[in-house]
């Protein structure tokens, strides 16, 4: 019964390739967001949907691809991956839209580009 | 840009001292929040305080915000070996619709 789901934990692969990371949440929740955590622990938000729309797309290069095909799932498409690429990245979900409540997080991926 | 600033960077005490953890901000907010990471972890949120509010208290957490100082603190009372961690101010931007986090402080729990 996790709340906040992602797959997969870890990610090696090579620069050059396409990946997918996948989110899926069982809170309920309308809002969902990528967040980018790089190695000095910054955490920076990328992407929120709610309900299925796209609210904010933070400046992202756009090899990143977000995907909603429902409110329980967002799904992150990053094309032509590079070395910088490289950091955890975390899907979260919050009730709500507007004033940003309490957010739930999911455990992370860990993307290491070669 | 960055919203949020901690400050300690990083604090070291021994198990059963408090520690205090500061967060500085820069723009009106709808709330203030913090977050926990253990390390390899997700983040877990621990306290939210609204803007109209001056102090909270969840356990052994205390926080307490300054509107007019665009400053919140964290109080952690009795520290445990448990705390280890790193602890994230974030605030909810009138308007913005999302969280900005700050660079956190590490803190560390002596046995």
């Amino acid at each position: 019964d996790t709340a906040v789901s992602q797959t997969p934990k870890y990610l090696v692969t090579q620069m050059g390739n396409d990946k997918s990371i996948k989110c899926e949440q069982n809170l309920g929740h309308d809002t969902m967001y990528w967040y980018k955590q790089d190695s000095k622990k910054f955490l920076k938000i990328m992407f929120s949907y709610n309900n299925k729309e796209l609210i904010i797309n933070e400046t992202v290069p756009n090899r990143f691809s977000p995907k909603s095909p429902d409110k329980a799932h967002l799904n992150l498409h990053i094309n032509s991956l590079e070395l910088g690429d490289s950091a955890v990245y975390f899907c979260a979900s919050s009730q709500g839209q507007g004033v940003v409540n309490e957010q739930f997080f999911g455990p992370g991926t860990r993307l290491t580009v070669l | 840009s960055q919203q949020g600033e901690e400050d300690p960077q990083a604090l070291s005490i021994q198990e059963g001292e408090n520690a205090t953890m500061n967060c500085s901000y820069k723009t009106s907010i709808n709330n203030l929040q913090w977050y926990r990471q253990n390390s390899g972890r997700g983040l877990v949120h621990l306290i939210l305080i609204r803007s109209n509010e001056r102090e909270k208290h969840s356990g052994r957490l205390r926080v307490t915000l300054d509107t007019s100082k665009k400053s919140s603190s964290l109080l952690i009372t009795a520290s445990r070996a448990a705390d280890t961690a790193s602890y994230f101010c974030a605030t909810d931007s009138r308007g913005a619709q999302k969280l900005v986090f700050g660079q956190g402080t590490r803190l560390t729990i002596n046995p």
